[in-house]
């Protein structure tokens, strides 16, 4: 059973620092990690997806990175910002025997992040 | 068009009550997925949806009945829910191509339901 760990839970920074989110699962037949943002009450905005055959992806501020060997992802955030803050999930899309998937994500807990002035 | 919508925004419903959630996308995607996400939890997966057909269903009970009329629409019908099923309901849509369900999944902005 696919299970996926975030770590750390929670995160306080101040503004401008640079800083890395980690994911870390423990089934390597994974089709895809996508990395979401969620503001309380919301819905999930997805920041990056990075396929399997893939090693990083990288969008504005975000760098997110796959190493499916060691089971681990990070999410870098470049120069944050209050409006930042947010909870961050990764989730994994599980591939099955023949190298499709069912559809199924599998997240994480998630990183609540506060990026303070 | 990356959207995926739901309404109502809000549902407060009775024990005996039947209401339904309706979520819509006009992204040509067919795949659509429900998940459930109780308060400071990661949503769980209940049902996914494959060219209008069901092809996941993660043991949700039967007071949850999901149905999808065409490919831009997905629905959930509640009945005799109990009030553990207060959670925020959010619906999903990816592309599904060569037999495969997978790619990004966009996720709508969720129904905050609440049992009585």
């Amino acid at each position: 059973k696919q299970e996926v760990t975030q770590i750390p839970a929670a995160l306080s920074v101040p503004e401008g620092e640079n800083l890395v989110l980690n994911c870390s699962f423990t089934d390597s037949a994974i089709y895809n990690l996508q990395w979401f943002r969620q503001d309380p009450g919301k819905g999930l905005t997805s920041l990056l997806l990075i396929q399997s055959s893939q090693r990083e992806q990288t969008s504005g501020r975000l760098n997110a990175s796959l190493d499916k060997s060691s089971g681990r992802s990070t999410l870098y955030i470049a120069a944050s910002q209050p409006g930042d803050s947010a909870t961050y999930l990764c989730a994994g899309l599980i591939a099955n025997a023949g190298g499709t998937s069912y559809g199924k994500l599998t997240f994480g807990q998630g990183t609540i992040l506060t990026v303070h002035p | 068009d990356t959207e995926v919508t739901q309404t109502p925004k809000h549902l407060v419903m009775g024990m005996t009550n039947k209401k339904s959630l309706k979520c819509e996308q006009h992204m040509g995607h067919r795949a659509m997925y429900w998940y459930k996400q109780k308060a400071k939890k990661p949503p769980e997966l209940m049902f996914v949806y494959s060219y209008e057909k069901l092809s996941i269903n993660e043991s949700v009970p039967s007071r949850f009945s999901p149905e999808c009329p065409n490919s831009s629409l997905l629905n959930l019908h509640l009945h005799a829910l109990q009030p553990e099923d207060s959670a925020l309901y959010l619906c999903a849509s990816s592309q599904k191509s060569g037999g495969v369900v997978g790619n990004e999944q966009f996720f709508g902005p969720g129904t905050r339901l609440t049992v009585l």
